[in-house]
Formats: C-alpha cells, sequence, structure tokens
C-alpha cells in the first residue's frame, strides 16, 4: 500500500525559503507511469496545485509560482521535495504531496499524503 | 489557466437525499475531470476519475457523468459519513485546476 508522508518547516519568516519534504512508502518514486505532485491549500481555502515532477526529473510548475518553486527527488531515499523561496504570508498552507496516475485515459491523483501546515510568520 | 466553477457552492440535504454537483469548466476538458473528497483535518481523497469511472472502495451510490465542459457528481442516497467537500478537477492539461469546492451539510 503506498503511502505519502510530509514533513516541513512548520514556521518560515517572510522572505525566507519554505522546504516540504514528501516521505514514499510502499512504491518507488523512480516508476514510470506516475507524477510526484505538490499541492497546497491555505485555512479555510481551496485546492492549489503547485507543480510536479516525473522520475525523469521533469519538472512543471504552476506559472503563478514558477519563479519561486522547485521540486526535486531523491531516488536513493525515496523522498521528494518543495522548496519555495521569498515566501509571505499568503504561502501560509497545507502542503499536500500527492501521486498523479498518467495514463491513456487521463491523470488522477490516486494518493495523497496527509498534509503539513506551514505558516509564515514573523 | 482552465477555470473550474462548482456550483452550488454548499447545500443542505438528510440521509438518503439524492444529491447532484455540477462542474462546469471554462473550456472543453472532453472528460478529464476528477472528483475527491474532503473531510475536516483530512487530505482530499479519490472518488471518480475521468469522469465517471469509480475509484476502487468507493460506494457505488457514488456516480459521475458529463464531458466537454459540464459535468455532475451524484449521490444517489446521502450516508451519514457523506457530509464533507467535494472538488472537482481537470486533467486536460496544465496547470491543473480545482473547483472551489461543494460543501455537502446536514
Amino acid at each position: 500500500q503506498l503511502q505519502l508522508q510530509e514533513s516541513g518547516s512548520g514556521l518560515v519568516k517572510p522572505s525566507q525559503t519554505l522546504s516540504v519534504t514528501c516521505a514514499v512508502s510502499g512504491g518507488s518514486i523512480d516508476s514510470g507511469g506516475y507524477s510526484w505532485n505538490w499541492i497546497r491549500q491555505p485555512p479555510g481555502g481551496g485546492l492549489e496545485w503547485i507543480g510536479y515532477i516525473f522520475h525523469t526529473g521533469s519538472t512543471y510548475y504552476n506559472p503563478s509560482l514558477q519563479s519561486r518553486v522547485t521540486i526535486s527527488l531523491d531516488k536513493s531515499t525515496n523522498h521528494c521535495t518543495l522548496r519555495l523561496n521569498s515566501v509571505t504570508a499568503a504561502d501560509t498552507a497545507v502542503y499536500y504531496c500527492a501521486r498523479e496516475v498518467v495514463a491513456a485515459a487521463g491523470d488522477w491523483f490516486d494518493a495523497w499524503g496527509q498534509g503539513t501546515l506551514v505558516t509564515v510568520s514573523s | 489557466d482552465i477555470q473550474m466553477t462548482q456550483s452550488p457552492s454548499s447545500l443542505s440535504a438528510d440521509i438518503g437525499d439524492r444529491v447532484t454537483i455540477t462542474c462546469r469548466a471554462s473550456q472543453s476538458i472532453r472528460n478529464y475531470l476528477n472528483w475527491y473528497q474532503q473531510k475536516p483535518g483530512e487530505a482530499p481523497k479519490l472518488l471518480i476519475y475521468v469522469t465517471s469511472r469509480l475509484q476502487s472502495g468507493v460506494p457505488s451510490r457514488f456516480s459521475g457523468t458529463g464531458s466537454g465542459t459540464d459535468f455532475t457528481l451524484t449521490i444517489s442516497s446521502l450516508h451519514p459519513e457523506d457530509f464533507a467537500l467535494y472538488y472537482c478537477q481537470q486533467s486536460f492539461n496544465t496547470p491543473r485546476t480545482f473547483g472551489q469546492g461543494t460543501k455537502v451539510e446536514i
């Protein structure tokens, strides 16, 4: 059974860099047919897709965040990491990692971590 | 970006009711539409993918229809555990986008 577990900065000061890691167990991040995604949800708000990475290392980021985001994979530890720099209070959110099935019929998020709250505050 | 608009934003219903939630895309997304359920303090959970395919383990009272720009999620008979937030999401292109959510409450 695939499990995703996020761990993160918790509290980050404005202008600093947020870092959240997703530990994947029960499956390999080096498998084809999937992308590894980051999605965030501000308190009381909706879901915003941040970006994804494939096992090849290919990435795509939401244009609204592209200049500040980096997603990477560590295949040796089966981890996926999100870094978001120059944060403001608007980046306060629960950050989720999610696996997306990439199939001929379509793509969907079939597995999610439990999420980790990152608060941006001085 | 493709805008996803759900209606209603919230609804009140009783146990046993038939509930329908609508999702409209700002352009055609063919059938690349997924539905998720989220309960307080939990991550979203996949219910239906590619418009109408039921995720393994999801009760058959959930169903999805639609194509192009208009989609619906139907719960045929509301159970107590179905009171939650529901989101649609398009996977036609990037950036992936979600509807604003529909809250189903008693």
